[in-house]
C-alpha cells in the first residue's frame, strides 16, 4: 500500500524557516517525481514545487521561488521542503504528492499545516 | 500560466446526474485530471488524462474532453459523492489546478 507521511509543521513567525519532510512507503520512491501542493485554510489547491526521481529536474511556483528548496533522499525514501523567509501568505496545509507519468498526482499524503503568524 | 476555470457549486439530487465543467485558457490535449476531495482529507485521484478511470474508481465517475473544455460527470450521484471537485492540467509547467467546484444536494 502507498503511504505517504507528511512531518515537521507548526507554527512560526513571519521570516523564520521550517522544513518538511515526508516519509514514503509501500512503492519504489526513486523511480517517481515528487511534489508539495499546498491548500491555504477554506481555498483551492496550488502546486508548490516538484522534482524528478533523480533530483535532475526542480521547478517552483512563483510564489515560493527564490526562499522554499524541494530536495529528497532516495535512500531514505523521504522528501523534504526547505522553506525560508515565510510570510503569512504561506499558511496552508502542505500536501506531499507523488507524480504519475501522465502528470496527474495519483497518491497524496495526509498533508502538515504551517501557520505562519507572529 | 493556465487558468483553468470551474463553477463554484453544483447543487444535484440522489441518483440523478452531476456534470462539472472546466475550461483552459488555452489547450491542454487531453492533459487533465480530476480530483475528488471530501472535507478535512486529501484530494483523491478519480480521472487521468481526460477519460481515465483511476485504480479503484467506481464506473459512475468519467471524463471527457480535450484542448480547452472538458466535463467531469457522476452519474448516478451517491450520499458519499458529496465533496468538492478539482480539475488539473499537466500539458505546461506549472501545472494549475482549478478552483473546485462543490457539489451539493439539492
Amino acid at each position: 500500500e502507498v503511504q505517504l507521511v507528511e512531518s515537521g509543521g507548526g507554527l512560526v513567525q513571519p521570516g523564520r524557516s521550517l522544513k518538511l519532510s515526508c516519509l514514503a512507503s509501500g512503492f519504489t520512491f526513486s523511480n517517481y517525481g515528487m511534489n508539495w501542493i499546498r491548500q491555504a485554510p477554506g481555498k483551492g489547491l496550488e502546486w508548490v514545487a516538484s522534482i524528478s526521481s533523480s533530483s535532475s529536474y526542480i521547478y517552483y511556483a512563483d510564489t515560493v521561488k527564490g526562499r522554499f528548496t524541494i530536495s529528497r533522499d532516495n535512500a531514505k525514501n523521504t522528501l523534504y521542503l526547505q522553506m525560508t523567509s515565510l510570510r503569512s501568505e504561506d499558511t496552508a496545509l502542505y500536501y506531499c504528492a507523488r507524480h504519475y507519468y501522465s502528470g496527474d498526482f495519483d497518491y497524496w499524503g495526509q498533508g502538515v499545516m504551517v501557520t505562519v503568524s507572529s | 500560466d493556465i487558468v483553468l476555470t470551474q463553477s463554484p457549486a453544483l447543487a444535484v439530487s440522489l441518483g440523478q446526474r452531476a456534470t462539472i465543467s472546466c475550461r483552459a485558457s488555452e489547450s491542454v490535449r487531453s492533459s487533465m485530471h480530476w480530483y475528488q476531495q471530501k472535507s478535512g482529507q486529501q484530494p483523491k485521484l478519480l480521472i487521468y488524462g481526460a477519460s481515465n478511470l483511476a485504480s479503484g474508481v467506481p464506473a459512475r465517475f468519467s471524463g471527457s474532453g480535450s484542448g480547452t473544455d472538458f466535463t467531469f460527470t457522476i452519474d448516478p450521484v451517491e450520499a458519499d459523492d458529496i465533496a468538492t471537485y478539482y480539475c488539473q492540467q499537466s500539458r505546461n509547467d506549472p501545472y494549475t489546478f482549478g478552483a473546485g467546484t462543490k457539489l451539493e444536494l439539492k
